[in-house]
């Protein structure tokens, strides 16, 4: 089956500072890879996300780039904002599935 | 264009009673997935609906239930609840399939405490 694992968190940053989270998969069929946010008290937000092998999505500063040769999709910030701390969420879905598969989630903080 | 629509926001319910969630998707989106989200267990992923059929079930049991309709509304319902269905529920719509890439967004969820 569909799974995906996430580095465990929290992670605790200071403003400006780099911010990159693991995301690994493993996939029966070709999957799409998603990174969603969860903001306290929301429900969760398409941060970007990427359908092919080597495409990489961008928002907001962030950055992921499909790794087919290593499973991995990580989530990149060159600098993070107060604003950036939340619950960051990997995912993914393949055709035949109708369904996201989502990684533990990982808490960032952002100190001023 | 208006967002997801989850009602009601939040809930509280006794062990025993059963309750029903309802989600209004995006104008236009036909595919409607339900998810259910605790601290231990993370996202789980529990049905998902396309044009009134239900294309794919989560390993919940069987008193969780949900179905969509004509207009692409969907409701779930949850009998004989238990302490530990105390959840965020989350809806979530999209156009097509995620699997071909297509964006699902999310409701704000229905916070359901089972006491």
């Amino acid at each position: 089956g569909n799974s995906v694992t996430q580095m465990e968190g929290p992670v605790t940053l200071s403003e400006e500072a780099f911010l990159t989270i693991n995301c690994t998969y493993t996939a029966t069929g070709y999957p799409s890879l998603f990174w969603y946010v969860q903001y306290p008290g929301e429900g969760l937000q398409l941060l970007l996300k990427a359908t092919k092998a080597d495409d990489k999505g961008s928002n907001k500063g962030f950055e992921a780039t499909y790794r087919k040769e290593t499973t991995s999709f990580h989530l990149e910030k060159g600098s993070v904002q107060v604003s950036d701390s939340a619950v960051y969420f990997c995912a993914l879905s393949t055709s035949n599935d109708y369904k996201l598969s989502f990684g533990a989630g990982t808490t960032v903080t952002v100190r001023a | 264009k208006a967002g997801v629509t989850q009602t009601p926001r939040y809930l509280i319910k006794t062990r025993g009673q059963q309750v029903t969630l309802s989600c209004s998707p995006i104008s236009g989106h036909r595919s409607v997935s339900w998810y259910q989200q605790t601290p231990g267990q993370g996202l789980q992923f529990l049905f998902e609906y396309f044009s009134e059929t239900q294309r794919n079930k989560g390993n919940f049991p069987g008193r969780f239930s949900g179905r969509q309709f004509s207009n692409s509304r969907s409701e779930m319902n949850v009998s004989t609840l238990e302490l530990g269905d105390s959840a965020l529920y989350l809806c979530a719509s999209s156009l097509e399939n995620s699997g071909t890439g297509a964006k699902a967004f999310f409701g704000q969820g229905t916070r359901l405490t089972v006491v």
